[in-house]
């Protein structure tokens, strides 16, 4: 069973260009997390989605940020207009189905957007 | 959102056991405790997680207090691998999986 898959791994944009972020949530989950992490900071959520549905966006800027969940393929978390201050590590975790007990998230390796 | 409290960092010796606290007094009875980990340049990794009773994987174990406003993360003989960030959370568990909120965590250094 392969883990959460995050492509790309890096991934370079000018200022003004849009980044695509994938995630392959593992063999049957249904619940999808994104966290940005700034160099030396902690882990900040952004949202959660179970298929296609955004369960909560709290943490989403109002501005430029989206996210998905498709019934088919994998989420994708959308930065429109990117600025230097995107530039951040983007790491999402999974969690399978609730069946009644409280179960781990696994978080993939994570998408280095680096702004230029 | 429930908060936890830990401390900034802590060390080690490598072989020896070491007992990372956690405080969470505003627990709700519908929270859990997860503790997750962060070795550099890596995605978190989940540890161990509990609600009332300690827990114990291969990885480590978990203490809870009796009235749950605290925990302890035990790793029984540290290796200079679990050098990372340690994260205790509390999860809401309301008949969905709930979101993880990670604070600023504790900084493991393990000295050979």
């Amino acid at each position: 069973n392969a883990g959460v898959m995050q492509n790309p791994r890096h991934l370079v944009r000018r200022r003004g260009q849009e980044a695509r972020l994938r995630c392959s949530p593992m063999k049957g989950h249904s619940h999808v997390y994104w966290y940005r992490q700034l160099p030396e900071e902690g882990l900040k959520f952004m949202v959660y989605l179970q298929k296609e549905n955004i369960i909560d966006e709290s943490g989403m800027p109002k501005e430029r940020f989206s996210a998905e969940f498709p019934k088919e393929g994998p989420s994708i978390l959308r930065i429109q207009q990117v600025v230097r201050g995107d530039s951040a590590a983007y790491f999402c975790a999974s969690s399978p189905m609730d069946r009644g007990m409280n179960t781990e998230a696994f978080f993939g390796q994570g998408t280095r957007l680096t702004v230029v | 959102d429930a908060k936890t409290t830990q401390p900034n960092s802590m060390e080690s010796n490598e072989e020896e056991p070491v007992h990372l606290p956690c405080n969470h007094s505003t627990i709700s009875g519908t929270d859990y405790i997860h503790w997750y980990r962060q070795l550099p340049s890596q995605g978190p990794e989940y540890v161990i997680h509990g609600l009332t009773s300690n827990v114990n994987n291969r990885m480590a174990s978990l203490a809870i207090a009796e009235d749950r406003k605290s925990s302890t993360l035990i790793l029984h003989r540290a290796t200079l691998r679990d050098a990372a960030v340690y994260y205790c959370i509390l999860r809401y568990y309301g008949g969905s999986q709930g979101n993880l909120i990670f604070g600023k965590g504790t900084k493991l250094s393990v000295k050979p």
